[in-house]
């Protein structure tokens, strides 16, 4: 059972650029949410897809916006990167159908870095 | 507002030593959950445990322990007899009641054990 995988691991962008990352979520989940991490820092929530639609949003700009597919993948999209976008981009992925609330599973992360 | 503080940014021990790492949360839901993640430098986060705000028990599970007060807000670990392996940072979080999968992390404690 593949868990909670993301692409790309490592990513090189230019200030202005825009960026997608992807997620796929551990079999069987229906919910993904993304995280920023700031090195040294825990991870911040920016926002969760729940029913291929956003339910909840950090405090983020809307320079960073997402979409989650029929299979439940999502992606992260970030326009206009500022060299403060490098962070180590979290998706944690957790089942919330049928009345359930399972734990969350989080991949190994994207790390992107703006120069 | 919810918010969780560790105070503690980096802690060196020597293999074998007791470690405790301190976490203090603020929220105003009656309702919460507690939970203890641990980030190798793969940087995946790995859970550790969860406590839901109705169950003020300490938890024993090996090597790890958890103290949960309430009175003081307040969500310990400790590790008992540390070893190399147990070097990492470790994320105490706190989540709203029916949302596993929206944390509000702490800034995390670095923990080196040498051997």
């Amino acid at each position: 059972d593949a868990g909670v995988t993301q692409s790309p691991t490592h990513l090189i962008k230019t200030r202005g650029q825009q960026v997608t990352l992807r997620c796929s979520p551990k079999s069987g989940h229906d919910t993904v949410s993304w995280y920023q991490q700031a090195l040294g820092q825990g991870p911040q929530f920016i926002f969760q897809y729940y029913e291929e639609e956003e339910r909840q949003r950090g405090n983020f700009p809307d320079r960073f916006s997402g979409h989650q597919f029929p299979n439940y993948s999502s992606e992260l999209n970030v326009n206009a990167l500022l060299l403060g976008d490098s962070a180590l981009y979290l998706c944690a992925s957790s089942l919330k159908g049928r009345g359930l609330n399972t734990e969350a599973f989080f991949g190994q992360g994207t790390r992107l870095t703006v120069v | 507002a919810q918010k969780v503080t560790q105070a503690q940014t980096e802690i060196s021990v020597v293999e074998k030593e007791d470690v405790t790492l301190d976490c203090v949360y603020e929220t105003r839901d009656t309702t919460y959950y507690l939970f203890w993640y641990k980030q190798p430098p793969s940087g995946e986060l790995v859970f550790l445990i969860r406590r839901n705000s109705f169950d003020e028990q300490n938890e024993i599970s090996g090597r790890y322990s958890w103290n949960f007060q309430k009175s003081t807000s307040s969500f310990n670990f400790t590790i008992t007899a540390s070893q190399v392996v147990d070097s990492a940072v470790y994320f105490c979080a706190l989540s709203e009641a029916y949302n596993f999968n929206k944390f509000y992390f702490g800034s995390g404690t670095k923990l080196n054990v040498k051997p």
